[in-house]
């Protein structure tokens, strides 16, 4: 497909498990965010990669979560030991031009329940 | 501290009628500013941008319009389509790599 595919669309964890999200971003594209968007909010950033370097990661919310893009393509985000508060869809994009001079494509985002 | 502000969670206007979404920021050091445009169960797609050094921008039905002293932009969605109902997010962000500042978003309803 051309866009921007998120897997899984819908992830339900128990609390404390551990849980990986993935990205799958338009071919090409240098540029790859993390967002995280909690209900009746907008989405909020987590991290940034450019390639396969992590160039902000200043919006993880705390060292439980950790972003890898080890080829420069395709990009995980793992969240260990889950907690009720990482219950929300979790939106990646990605953008041709380094830094999002570009406009972000979206994906359709994960939604995360953690119960 | 939200950088990015949307005050009105919700806007309904009936087909055929102007829609004006508005969206004030609180950093002078935004210049670049973008509308996404989210239906549910999707993610936000891109609308229209507008880099500083312009007041304003026309897309078809879309125009966005900035006024940097007031650190305001509105969009304007004239006529507006039952299939513009959806959430629109103002996002802005300055020169660098520095990431996308997204606001609460705006639930358009048109109504027939």
């Amino acid at each position: 497909g051309a866009g921007v595919s998120q897997s899984p669309r819908y992830k339900v964890a128990k609390r404390g498990q551990d849980v990986a999200l993935r990205c799958d971003p338009i071919s090409g594209h240098v540029s790859l965010f993390w967002y995280q968007q909690a209900l009746g909010q907008g989405p909020e950033f987590l991290t940034y990669f450019q390639n396969e370097a992590q160039l902000d990661k200043s919006g993880l919310p705390s060292d439980r979560f950790f972003a890898e893009r080890p080829e420069g393509s395709v990009s995980t985000l793992k969240i260990q030991r889950t907690q009720q508060e990482d219950s929300a869809v979790y939106l990646c994009a990605s953008s041709l031009q380094p830094g999002g001079n570009s406009p972000l494509h979206f994906g359709n985002g994960t939604r995360l329940t953690v119960t | 501290d939200q950088q990015v502000k949307q005050n009105s969670p919700s806007l309904s206007v009936q087909e055929g009628r102007i829609s004006i979404l508005n969206c004030d920021y609180t950093n002078s050091m935004f210049d670049y500013f973008l509308w996404y445009k989210k239906y549910p169960a999707e993610g936000p797609t891109f609308l229209i941008s507008i880099s500083s050094i312009k007041d304003k921008n026309e897309d078809g039905r879309f125009t966005v319009f900035l006024n940097k002293s007031a650190k305001h932009l509105s969009l304007h969605i004239v006529p507006s389509q039952p299939g513009d109902s959806a959430v629109y997010f103002c996002a802005a962000r300055n020169s660098g790599n520095t990431p996308l500042v997204f606001g609460k978003g705006t639930r358009l309803s048109v109504i027939a």
